[in-house]
């Protein structure tokens, strides 16, 4: 039973140029959220979805960031036109149901030149 | 706001020493609070999870304890080894949300020297 997969593991962009990050939960988890942990600092959520539907988006920035968790397939992350103010790591975390049982991928380190 | 504080912000222990890390929160209300290790370039582990009824909570060398009153935690760490070296995170689940956001600390970070 793999744990939560997230990929790529590093992914570099030019300012402009779009980024697509993508997690695939544990089996049998249905429960998916992003974070961003920017350099020196704590993880800060940004997402929750379950299948098909987005539950919270409060920690997403406004314009340029969307996700989505499509009936098949993993989790996407997509964040327009990147600055390098994206530069971070972000993780994914999933669950059966409810707040126990997170698990975190290793993360996407984004860097933006 | 909620916020999740913790103290030190780094701390360098020898091989073998204990040490224990703080962590104070103002999440209210609040569901759980969990301790993680994130180890350099990986995803957070975690490593306890207490609602507000527990006191204490242990797992190996990881103890942690929870004083909901005065909304403090701390992780004691015992006979401290090499593969201790990584970043220790207060994580408080907010308890005004069903939808499971944590709310991270900055973390310590913890370096284990021989």
């Amino acid at each position: 039973n793999a744990g939560v997969m997230q990929n790529p593991r590093h992914l570099v962009r030019r300012r402009g140029q779009e980024a697509r990050l993508r997690c695939s939960p544990m089996k049998g988890h249905s429960h998916v959220y992003w974070y961003r942990q920017l350099p020196e600092e704590g993880l800060k959520f940004m997402v929750y979805l379950q299948k098909e539907n987005i539950i919270d988006e409060s920690g997403m920035p406004k314009e340029r960031f969307s996700a989505e968790f499509p009936k098949e397939g993993p989790s996407i992350l997509r964040i327009q036109q990147v600055v390098r103010g994206d530069s971070a790591a972000y993780f994914c975390a999933s669950s059966r149901q409810g707040n126990y049982g997170y698990t975190f991928g290793s993360g996407t380190r984004l860097t933006v030149v | 706001k909620n916020q999740v504080e913790q103290s030190p912000q780094s701390l360098i222990i020898l091989e073998g020493k204990n040490c224990t890390l703080q962590c104070n929160y103002t999440v209210s209300p609040f569901s759980n609070l969990r301790w993680y290790k994130q180890d350099t370039g990986r995803g957070p582990v975690s490593l306890t999870i207490m609602t507000f009824s527990e006191n204490t909570k242990s797992n190996g060398r990881y103890t942690a304890t929870l004083d909901a009153d005065t909304k403090q935690s701390s992780l004691h760490i015992t006979a401290s080894q090499l593969s201790d070296s990584a970043s220790y995170i207060c994580v408080v689940n907010d308890g005004s949300s069903n939808t499971g956001k944590l709310i991270f600390g900055q973390g310590t970070t913890l370096q284990v020297k021989p």
